[in-house]
């Protein structure tokens, strides 16, 4: 079976750093895209990886080893409106959105 | 603002009740899509149409009845839905389903079936 496993739920503060983890077990692979989704919004796309290595996008960063299945998201100078769900989702040979069940950030301040 | 809206925001029904689902984007997509989101499960695709066509359909009750007029338009008919159908229904469109475009979705409709 296809399978996104990612963190349930992660708290860090104000200020700090902090890397959400998307392994993944699909048939077949054409990239990987983080979303966010804030508490009763619309989820929104931030990044979208298909080769291996480190995409920066300003405080975010996406990195992907498609040898490991993995992938992570990383969060930089935490703001409190990065409170949010995020949403890793792997394209499979079908050209289909396989998706996790989302990471729950909690920022402290 | 996504480009893509979806009405009614909320709605409560009862199960012999009748109700759709709208959504519509203003974006030049070619592609819709219908997901179901529930709390602490990943969401789960229902039906995506690609220019018009019905692609996929992962084994969704019968009812729930999708209808994609043209390209800017998707519907979501409902019939004798079940408690365990409460969610949020969300819709999403893309360039085309063929590839792996960035998908932007609606702000979705929370769906209380009583």
């Amino acid at each position: 079976g296809q399978n996104i496993d990612q963190p349930t739920e992660m708290t860090a503060t104000e200020g700090a750093i902090v890397q959400i983890n998307c392994t993944y077990q699909t048939s077949g692979f054409n990239g990987l895209f983080w979303y966010q989704q804030h508490a009763g919004e619309a989820p929104t796309f931030l990044s979208y990886n298909v080769l291996d290595g480190l995409e920066e996008k300003g405080r975010f960063s996406s990195f992907l080893s498609r040898s490991k299945g993995y992938s992570y998201l990383l969060l930089k100078e935490l703001q409190m409106k990065d409170s949010a769900s995020y949403l890793c989702a792997v394209v499979d040979s079908n050209y289909q959105l396989i998706w996790g069940a989302g990471t729950k950030l909690i920022i402290k301040p | 603002e996504t480009g893509v809206t979806q009405t009614p925001r909320h709605l409560v029904m009862g199960m012999t009740n009748k109700k759709s689902l709208k959504c519509e984007q203003h974006l030049g997509h070619n592609a819709m899509y219908w997901y179901k989101q529930s709390a602490k499960k990943p969401l789960e695709l229902m039906f995506v149409y690609n220019f018009k066509e019905q692609t996929e359909n992962n084994s969704v009750p019968s009812r729930f009845s999708p209808e994609c007029p043209n390209s800017s338009h998707l519907f979501l008919h409902l019939h004798t839905l079940q408690p365990e159908d409460s969610a949020l229904y969300l819709c999403a469109s893309s360039q085309e389903s063929s590839t792996p475009y960035e998908q932007y979705f609606g702000p979705g409709t929370r769906l209380t079936v009583t």
